[in-house]
């Protein structure tokens, strides 16, 4: 399979604490992108970051890719309860042609 | 408003029947995704459409069909509807080797 692994499954920290989620995958990606759901919402783009990059920045976010390791890491730094949600990454292997989900982790921040 | 339009929203019908879903992409963009998305399976790939040709096939069953139009929307049909089909179904377009943007999902309830 070529599925992108999300870990932990379950995170819940207070609000102004740093969350950290990691990703795997198995084979060769030409990116790998983080989405971020609300409850029964569509899934919101977060950061694309290339093959080719180590890390990327959006804000709070920061993203880095090891792909020496096949893996990636999530950084939500000053959480706030407002980023509760389930949070994917998608590993795209063959040109956008099939991107593949991870089960994701879902993110409680607590008041 | 992501861009890309699924309609209907929520959908209650019994075993046995067929519906249709549908999808309108972000403009410009050429490739459509479905997915599946239930409490048990997470995020599942169905099917993916480029330009109106079939270009990649997931985990969809014999019973679901899609397929893209001339103008680029998309419609799902699932048939012979089991309890077990109800899920949320998103639609996502994209790009070459750029991010998914999603709709916001059609409920299907199946009673």
């Amino acid at each position: 399979s070529q599925q992108g692994e999300e870990d932990p499954q379950a995170l819940s920290i207070q609000e102004g604490e740093n969350a950290t989620m990691n990703c795997s995958y198995k084979t060769s990606i030409n990116n790998l992108q983080w989405y971020r759901q609300n409850s029964g919402r569509g899934l919101v783009h977060l950061i694309l970051i290339r093959s080719n990059e180590r890390e990327k920045h959006s804000g709070r976010l920061r993203v880095t890719l090891d792909t020496s390791k096949k893996s990636s890491s999530l950084l939500i730094t000053a959480s706030r309860a407002a980023d509760t949600a389930s949070y994917f990454c998608a590993t795209d292997y063959n040109y956008g042609q099939n991107f593949v989900f991870g089960p994701g982790t879902r993110l409680s921040v607590l008041p | 408003d992501s861009g890309v339009t699924q309609t209907p929203k929520h959908l209650i019908t019994a075993t046995g029947q067929r519906v249709t879903l549908r999808c309108s992409p972000r403009s410009g963009d050429l490739s459509v995704y479905w997915y599946q998305q239930s409490l048990d399976q997470g995020l599942q790939f169905l099917i993916q459409y480029y330009n109106g040709e079939e270009r990649a096939k997931g985990n969809i069953l014999e019973r679901f069909s899609a397929q893209q139009f001339p103008d680029l929307h998309s419609e799902l049909n699932l048939s012979s509807l089991e309890l077990g089909d109800s899920a949320l179904y998103f639609c996502a377009s994209s790009s070459l080797d750029r991010e998914y943007t999603f709709g916001s999902g059609t409920r299907l309830t199946v009673v």
